[in-house]
């Protein structure tokens, strides 16, 4: 079945220091591709999308870009700030077998940035 | 803004007593979903409500657990009887979605069960 896989953390770094997190998936098909934010004792809250490849989604300094050939959506941001400090899950929608969309996450980076 | 609700934020009950948590979802929302997600890992789908219709069951252990959505608002999921294993939040979201859309999910903040 499909699937995600993120890289695992946590990672930590400074403030203003450049940041990576690694996604890669496998889909029989064409899925859109999330990333989603959870911020401590919160639920989750999208970030930003990609509906299909090659389209870039992005949201307050945040990027990803949805690369087909090598089933990747890495989230990049430039200039990390503490505020950022969360969990990130990496997702992709699947049709059911009745048809309708769901999603399936990956395990989820914990990133914590530090003064 | 809207956004999804959810009660109790915390629960803590004894390993075979019966649970319950409830979900209110943003106003208008025809999708309604409860995950399960456990400490470290991502959330994953028990069950997916279009309107009051349950459309993907098929990670719901039927033998301790059920959902209701009898008006096609707001829902609850029960679990009875809980077990150690169940210790984890449980998450639920809603989305305008009509069948195969993939609109966006709104998630509420969770319940946090503790099964002793």
């Amino acid at each position: 079945g499909d699937s995600v896989t993120q890289m695992e953390g946590p990672v930590t770094l400074s403030e203003e220091a450049f940041l990576t997190i690694n996604c890669t998936y496998t889909a029989t098909g064409y899925p859109s591709l999330f990333w989603y934010v959870q911020y401590p004792g919160e639920g989750l809250q999208l970030l930003l999308k990609a509906t299909k490849a090659d389209d870039k989604g992005s949201n307050k300094g945040f990027e990803a870009t949805y690369r087909k050939e090598t089933t990747s959506f890495h989230l990049e941001k430039g200039s990390v700030q503490v505020s950022d400090s969360a969990v990130y899950f990496c997702a992709l929608s699947d049709r059911t077998s009745g048809g309708y969309n769901k999603l399936i996450f990956g395990a989820g980076t914990r990133l914590a940035v530090h003064p | 803004e809207a956004e999804v609700a959810q009660s109790p934020r915390y629960k803590i009950t004894e390993k075979s007593q019966a649970v319950a948590f409830w979900c209110d979802p943003i106003s208008g929302h025809a999708t309604l979903y409860w995950y399960r997600q456990i400490l470290g890992q991502g959330p994953e789908l028990l069950v997916q409500f279009q309107d009051e219709s349950v459309v993907d069951d098929s990670q719901l252990p039927k033998d301790r657990f059920s959902a209701e959505r009898l008006k096609g608002v707001d829902s609850t999921l029960k679990i009875q009887p809980a077990e150690l294993g169940d210790s984890a939040m449980y998450l639920c979201a809603s989305s305008l979605g009509q069948g195969g859309l993939p609109y966006e999910q709104y998630f509420g903040p969770g319940t946090r069960l503790t099964v002793t």
